[in-house]
């Protein structure tokens, strides 16, 4: 079965800092990557995406990750976070044009 | 606001008890999905439907879980007899068919059961 997976569950970081989040998949087939990052209070939403083309990928608000095939990564990045990145942050692949599947989420806390 | 609705976003009931949550998605998308996360994980697939059709279910969703879309629009999820394990968010997503492969999440239904 597939599986996505999250090597940080908690990440804090001051302002300023550089950010990457890890996110592994298993599936060897052809995959569709997505981060989708929660907000407090809010609601899942898409922060970036890959289909094909350029492994590396840019999202909103400054994020971008890069896709390495050859070690099942979808690592996301920032070079320099804010207070307002402060969220939940989750890695999800589609394999199938069907299912998604998600990480189990890295929560970063952004200090001031 | 044209995005992924749910409905109730918070319901509280007693041990026993059926609940049903409705989710209302995005015009047109004609997959729709339901899926439930609980704290310090994530979302974990339950059921989706290509419109009216229930195309896949999780061995998540017990024999208590039963999801329905009637006219391929909105769909309601339903659980039987609720049991503690069954608090969690229950989240309704949709997409577009074959040309659109994102899908857009709702605000989600949180249930406790106590």
């Amino acid at each position: 079965a597939q599986s996505v997976s999250q090597h940080n569950h908690h990440v804090i970081l001051s302002e300023a800092a550089s950010l990457e989040l890890g996110c592994n998949y298993s599936y060897g087939g052809t995959v569709n990557l997505f981060w989708y990052v929660q907000y407090p209070g809010q609601h899942l939403q898409l922060l970036l995406k890959y289909f094909s083309g350029d492994p590396l990928v840019k999202g909103i608000k400054g994020f971008e990750a890069e896709f390495i095939k050859s070690k099942f990564s979808f690592n996301l990045r920032k070079p320099s976070v804010q207070w307002s990145d402060t969220a939940e942050y989750f890695c999800a692949v589609n394999a199938n044009f069907n299912k998604f599947y998600f990480g189990s989420g890295t929560k970063l806390n952004v200090k001031p | 606001d044209t995005g992924v609705s749910q409905d109730p976003r918070h319901k509280i009931t007693k041990r026993g008890q059926n609940v049903t949550f409705r989710c209302d998605p995005i015009s047109e998308h004609n997959r729709l999905y339901w899926y439930r996360q609980t704290l310090g994980q994530g979302p974990e697939f339950l059921t989706y439907f290509q419109n009216e059709a229930q195309l896949e279910k999780s061995r998540l969703l017990s024999d208590r879980f039963s999801a329905e879309r009637p006219k391929g629009s909105f769909s309601t999820l339903e659980i039987q007899r609720t049991e503690q394990g069954d608090s969690a968010m229950y989240l309704c997503a949709s997409r577009p068919g074959e040309s659109g492969n994102t899908i857009y999440f709702g605000e989600g239904s949180w249930l406790t059961v106590v």
